[in-house]
C-alpha cells in the first residue's frame, strides 16, 4: 500500500464507547497528525507528533487521547464521546525538519458518528 | 507562522480558466508556498508548490507576485471534478484556513 491509510472509514460509536482510530503512512514521513473536521467548518489541528515530539492542543478535550508507536503508525484513543464530536477524522503526514514540514499527504478519514 | 487569506467562495464556468487568489503578506523568505484542495467527503490532496517562480505542473499553474506577499492558483479549463475547497498554506503552517470553495457551472 502507499500513502496514507485511515480505519475504519466509517464508525458509529454510542457515548459510553472506547473505540480507536488507526493511521498508517507508508512514505517514511517523520510526522504525524490528527485534525477534525466537522460539517461547514475549517480542518482543525488536533495533535501533532514530530521529530519524536508530541504537540497538541490545548482546546482538546481529554476524551481525545492519542498514541504514536512509530513513526509510521498513528492512533487515535476515544472514550466517552459527545454528539458533537461527531465529524470526519483526518489523519495525515509529512516530511518535518528544523527549517519546517515538507508536504502534507492526508488519508480519507474516517467518518464518526456518535449516538 | 505566516497567515493566508482567501475568498470564501468562487464560481466558474466549465471550460472556462479560473484565478484562486491568496494573500500572505507575512510570508518568510524562506516559506514555500503550497495549495491543497478537498474534494466533498475526502481529505485534502497536494495540488501544487513553489517558492518565487512560477510553477506548473498537469493540475494546475502557481503564480507568485514578485514580493511574494500573494500568489494564484490557475485552473486552465476548470471541469465539473475540480468543484473543491482550495487551500493555501505557508510551508511550516499547520493551521487551515477556511479556504475557497470554487462552484464549477456546467
Amino acid at each position: 500500500e502507499t500513502g496514507v491509510t485511515q480505519t475504519p472509514r466509517h464508525l458509529v460509536m454510542g457515548m459510553t464507547n472506547k473505540k480507536s482510530l488507526k493511521c498508517e503512512q507508508h512514505l517514511g514521513h517523520n510526522a504525524m497528525y490528527w485534525y477534525k473536521q466537522s460539517a461547514k467548518k475549517p480542518l482543525e489541528l488536533m495533535f501533532v507528533y514530530s521529530l519524536e515530539e508530541r504537540v497538541e492542543n490545548n482546546s482538546v478535550p481529554s476524551r481525545f487521547s492519542p498514541e504514536c508507536p512509530n513513526s509510521s503508525h498513528l492512533f487515535l484513543h476515544l472514550h466517552t464521546l459527545q454528539p458533537e464530536d461527531s465529524a470526519l477524522y483526518l489523519c495525515a503526514s509529512s516530511q518535518s525538519s528544523r527549517e519546517g514540514n515538507y508536504g502534507y499527504t492526508f488519508g480519507s478519514g474516517t467518518r464518526l458518528t456518535v449516538v | 507562522d505566516a497567515k493566508t487569506t482567501q475568498p470564501n467562495s468562487m464560481e466558474s464556468n466549465e471550460e472556462e480558466p479560473v484565478h484562486l487568489p491568496c494573500n500572505h503578506s507575512t510570508i518568510s523568505g524562506t516559506d514555500y508556498i503550497h495549495w491543497y484542495r478537498q474534494l466533498p467527503s475526502q481529505g485534502p490532496e497536494y495540488v501544487i508548490h513553489g517558492l518565487t517562480s512560477n510553477v506548473n505542473n498537469r493540475m494546475a499553474s502557481l503564480a507568485i507576485a514578485e514580493d511574494r506577499k500573494s500568489s494564484t492558483l490557475i485552473l486552465h479549463r476548470a471541469t465539473l471534478r475540480d468543484a473543491a475547497v482550495y487551500y493555501c498554506l505557508c510551508q511550516g503552517n499547520l493551521i487551515f484556513g477556511k479556504g475557497t470553495k470554487l462552484s464549477v457551472k456546467p
